[in-house]
């Protein structure tokens, strides 16, 4: 099957600095990504969707500036947290898909921690 | 109101049971109905999907979606301990192809006690 793969899996940073995670589609190509943020006992909130060469759209609520996406290639997207803050600790998700494809491809997810 | 509405549980039944886990949603314009599972602190992974309403039977797991009354379903029958999970569900408008914008439920966490 499709291997999506996350890194890091858990990252530790300082209040105001910047993260970057990586989304990689390591056996196929994805026209599309999509990135999530998952809260404690909570739902897959999607962020974005980004597609390869184009800009990122963003959800209603989610700062395109502060959460920073590339989707330089068909199989490599980045999501860039700038200036973290405590609030941003959360797990983020993404996956890679295929148009004609039914199943979306999760990455393992990243833990972030700010503090 | 919350576009998908899942009770997040926790839900423990003794192995053996059948597990009924369900989602209401409020958009009738869902038409593709899904169920992933994730395990702790790991990314989720597709179990099933259907279109429109209906059943649809794989093995131990069966998904049922009523659009009348924007209820879906999954059943697990002969539950094992490895079903301890959390199961989501989710529902698109566009499609189930993966390239599709997808909307989940909040997920519900299940254990099966040995």
């Amino acid at each position: 099957g499709a291997v999506v793969s996350q890194h890091p899996s858990r990252v530790i940073c300082k209040s105001g600095t910047s993260v970057k995670i990586e989304c990689r589609s390591l056996d196929f190509q994805a026209t599309t990504m999509f990135w999530y943020r998952q809260f404690p006992k909570q739902s897959l909130m999607l962020m974005a969707t980004s597609n390869e060469g184009s800009k990122a759209t963003y959800e209603q609520g989610v700062e395109k500036d502060k959460f920073l996406i590339n989707h330089a290639s068909l199989t490599l997207s980045t999501l860039t947290v700038t200036s973290a803050h405590p609030e941003d600790s959360s797990f983020y998700i993404c996956s890679a898909g295929l148009q004609g494809r039914t199943e979306a491809f999760f990455g393992q997810g990243t833990r972030l921690t700010v503090v | 109101q919350k576009e998908v509405e899942q009770d997040p549980g926790p839900l423990s039944v003794p192995e053996g049971a059948i597990v009924s886990l369900n989602c209401t949603y409020s958009n009738s314009a869902f038409q593709y109905f899904m169920w992933y599972r994730q395990y702790s602190r790991k990314g989720p992974e597709l179990l099933m999907y259907t279109y429109s309403s209906g059943n649809k039977e794989d093995g131990r797991f069966t998904a049922q979606v009523d659009k009348s009354s924007k209820y879906i379903s999954l059943f697990i029958r002969d539950s094992q301990p490895s079903d301890s999970a959390t199961y989501l569900c989710a529902m698109s408008a566009q499609g189930y192809s993966s390239a599709s914008k997808i909307i989940f439920g909040s997920g519900t966490r299940l254990s099966i006690r040995p």
